[in-house]
C-alpha cells in the first residue's frame, strides 16, 4: 500500500482533458513544492513532467499542468493525444532523505 | 549528451547478493544527489535508496533497509547499490536516477534483477 493514493485508472477521448489526483497524509506529502509527476511508458525510462508542485521542465508540453491543495496534488492533461496513453506517478519528498511514489495511474485514451 | 547506464543485474538465488553499478556522463556527477528506484513486474515505481553528493546523507526505503547499501565514487562518476539477503520480492527493474529541484529528472534505462531459485 502506497503512502500516496492515486486512482488506478482514468480514461478520456482525444482532445478531452483529464485530471489525476494524488492524496497523502501530511507525513508523506510534505509541502506543495516537493511534489513531482512522471510519465512512464512500458519498457522505457520514466520521464519527469512536473517538479516543485507546478513547474514544467524544458521540453515538456504545456498540455501538462499541475496544482496542489492541502494534501492533494493533481495532474491535468489537456487536449488528450493517443501517445499520452501511459502510466503516471506522483512523488513526494517530505524530507529526511525519504521519498514516496504514488501507486500509479494507467491512462487510457479511448 | 547526458548518459546514465546501469549494469550488474541478473539472476540470483534467494538469500544471495548482487552489486548494481551506474556510470554517468554529460553532467557534473558530484554536483547531484543520486538514487535507485525500482519497478517490480506489474507493480508501480518504488524509491529504494538515495545518497547525497558527498555521501554524507543516505536514505533507504523501508522494504530494503538493512539489506542494501548505496555508495558512490565521484572520481569515477559511478553509483553503486550493494544488495544482500535478496528476496523474491526484490525482483525488479532497477533505475539509477539523478535528483534536481527535489525531483527525479534524469533516469537510466534500468537493469533487471531476478531473484529466483
Amino acid at each position: 500500500q502506497s503512502a500516496l493514493t492515486q486512482p488506478a485508472s482514468v480514461s478520456g477521448s482525444p482532445g478531452q482533458s483529464i485530471t489525476i489526483s494524488c492524496t497523502g497524509a501530511s507525513s508523506a506529502f510534505g509541502t506543495y513544492d516537493r511534489v513531482s509527476w512522471y510519465q512512464h511508458h512500458p519498457g522505457m525510462a520514466p520521464k519527469l513532467l512536473i517538479y516543485e508542485g507546478t513547474e514544467r521542465p524544458s521540453g515538456v508540453s504545456s498540455r501538462f499542468s499541475a496544482s496542489t491543495s492541502g494534501n492533494t496534488a493533481s495532474l491535468t492533461i489537456s487536449g488528450l493525444q493517443a501517445d499520452d496513453e501511459s502510466d503516471y506517478y506522483c512523488c513526494s519528498y517530505p524530507g529526511d532523505s525519504v521519498w514516496f511514489f504514488g501507486g500509479g495511474t494507467r491512462l487510457t485514451v479511448l | 549528451e547526458v548518459q546514465v547506464v546501469e549494469s550488474g543485474g541478473g539472476l540470483v538465488q534467494p538469500g544471495g547478493s548482487l552489486r548494481l553499478s551506474c556510470t554517468v556522463s554529460g553532467f557534473i556527477f558530484n554536483d547531484y544527489a543520486m538514487h535507485w528506484v525500482r519497478q517490480a513486474p506489474g507493480k508501480g515505481l518504488e524509491w529504494v535508496a538515495s545518497i547525497s553528493w558527498n555521501s554524507g546523507v543516505l536514505g533507504y526505503g523501508d522494504s530494503v533497509k538493512g539489506r542494501v547499501t548505496v555508495s558512490r565514487d565521484n572520481a569515477k562518476n559511478s553509483l553503486f547499490l550493494d544488495m544482500n539477503s535478496l528476496r523474491v520480492e526484490d525482483t525488479a527493474f532497477y533505475y539509477c536516477v539523478r535528483t534536481r529541484y527535489r525531483a527525479f529528472d534524469i533516469w537510466g534505462q534500468g537493469t533487471m534483477v531476478t531473484v529466483s531459485s
